[in-house]
């Protein structure tokens, strides 16, 4: 059974530019989550997906969105990068359960 | 207030011996999801046990076993038999239920570090 593929791994970017990051969850999971890994923040939750419907949002800026496809599928977007979003970005996929997540091994961002 | 509190930044267990990862959280919820994960160096987050709010009985998991104490508001890991392959960062993390979903908090890790 295929894991989270998280594509790319690595990402170089210049302050301005936008990015996107892809995510594709384990076969049969709709639920993807996303979360931004530095070392100053630790880890914090970014938003979740269920079905195709934001569920919920942490606390970032309006830079940072996403979206679910109909295959579950979920894509990133930061507009706008500044330095400070240089992180790994994991995203995680669940049953509808909720009872566990399974993330990727993530997407490494660095802005200069 | 700090939603998830890890105190112990590095830990370090001899190969073979019981450990205990501490975690406090926070929350006014009734319903509430509690979980730990592992990341060693190479990155990825490893899933290892989830407790809910209304499991009566502690989650086990192989080597893995979540002390849950509700009224302390503490969900330490313990790691029974250590191995060397179990050193890395450990996470803990809550979910809690919002009117407007889920909400995802994770304290700041514990290094773990196994000696043989």
């Amino acid at each position: 059974k295929a894991g989270v593929t998280q594509t790319p791994r690595y990402l170089i970017k210049t302050r301005g530019q936008q990015v996107t990051l892809s995510c594709s969850p384990i076969s049969g999971h709709r639920s993807v989550s996303w979360y931004q890994q530095t070392p100053g923040q630790g880890l914090q939750f970014l938003f979740e997906y269920f079905s195709e419907t934001q569920r919920n949002k942490g606390n970032f800026p309006g830079r940072f969105s996403g979206r679910q496809f109909s295959n579950s599928r979920s894509e990133m977007n930061v507009s706008t990068l500044e330095l400070g979003d240089s992180a790994l970005y994991l995203c995680a996929s669940s049953r509808e359960d909720r009872k566990g997540y399974t993330f990727g091994s993530g997407t490494r961002l660095t802005v200069v | 207030a700090q939603k998830i509190t890890q105190t112990q930044p590095g830990m370090f267990v001899q190969e073979k011996e019981a450990v205990t990862l501490d975690c406090t959280y926070d929350t006014s919820d009734q319903s509430y999801g509690l979980f730990w994960y592992k990341q060693p160096s190479s990155g990825e987050m490893i899933f290892l046990i989830y407790q809910g709010s209304y499991d009566e009985q502690n989650a086990t998991e192989g080597r893995y076993s979540l002390n849950f104490q509700k009224a302390r508001k503490s969900a330490n890991l313990v790691i029974s038999a250590s191995q060397l392959g179990d050193s890395a960062m450990y996470f803990c993390a809550m979910r809690e239920a919002s009117n407007t979903g889920n909400q995802f908090y994770f304290g700041t890790g514990t290094s773990l570090t196994v000696i043989p």
